[in-house]
């Protein structure tokens, strides 16, 4: 029983460069959400996705683009890597008003 | 979502029940209050939620006081495990911001030996 899963857990870019983080859950959870988390910070959302098909975004949505690929899947893009996206991300789903919400173990992200 | 205040950081000794407080004065009738921790490296973990009246489960316990302005989270005997960011979030069930979980800065719980 995986839950959330984060791949991949570390990461290590230079400055504009570009990747994916993948996202998959087990748990037939409508919604999806990508956070990010800043050392000494609260989580911020990135983006979320309501449901198959729909995303949406969130407090600090730049410099990202999402896709909900299915209803397992939902990818965090960086088109062109910049040293303020140096975090850690995190990723979580949960039931269509389902008050729970499920986080994978996080992808640490380095951009120098 | 209604605002929440809670302190920075609280220590416990273990054995003992950690008592978590969080101020959410501007909660509406609708509003819910859920309570997460995130231990060092981890991703958040849900604990525990509650509208009105007190609520147990095998993790902690919820305290909503009458006017439901504020609540205390209780761990009822707390180990060094139990040693994380506990986040006090406010929000609706449905409808409005349903999709969106808002995250503080929480309150750093250290349980001592």
């Amino acid at each position: 029983n995986a839950g959330v899963t984060q791949t991949p857990k570390f990461q290590v870019l230079k400055t504009g460069q570009s990747m994916t983080l993948q996202c998959a859950q087990d748990m037939n959870h409508n919604s999806m959400y990508w956070y990010r988390q800043d050392p000494g910070m609260g989580l911020r959302l990135i983006y979320y996705s309501a449901s198959e098909g729909t995303t949406d975004k969130g407090e600090v949505p730049n410099g990202y683009n999402v896709s909900r690929l299915n209803k397992r899947e939902f990818s965090l893009r960086l088109e062109s890597a910049a040293p303020s996206q140096t975090s850690v991300y995190f990723c979580a789903s949960s039931g269509g008003t389902v008050i729970e919400a499920f986080f994978g173990q996080g992808t640490r992200l380095t951009v120098v | 979502d209604a605002k929440t205040t809670q302190p920075t950081s609280m220590d416990c000794a273990e054995g003992r029940a950690a008592n978590l407080p969080c101020n959410h004065s501007t909660i509406s009738g609708n509003e819910y209050v859920y309570w997460y921790r995130q231990i060092h490296s981890q991703g958040p973990q849900y604990i525990i939620h509650g509208l009105k009246n007190n609520e147990t489960n095998e993790m902690a316990s919820l305290i909503i006081t009458e006017d439901r302005k504020s609540s205390t989270l209780i761990l009822p005997h707390a180990t060094l495990r139990d040693t994380a960011v506990y986040y006090c979030i406010v929000r609706v069930v449905s409808g409005g911001s349903n999709y969106k979980l808002t995250f503080g800065k929480g309150t750093l719980l250290t349980v001592n030996p």
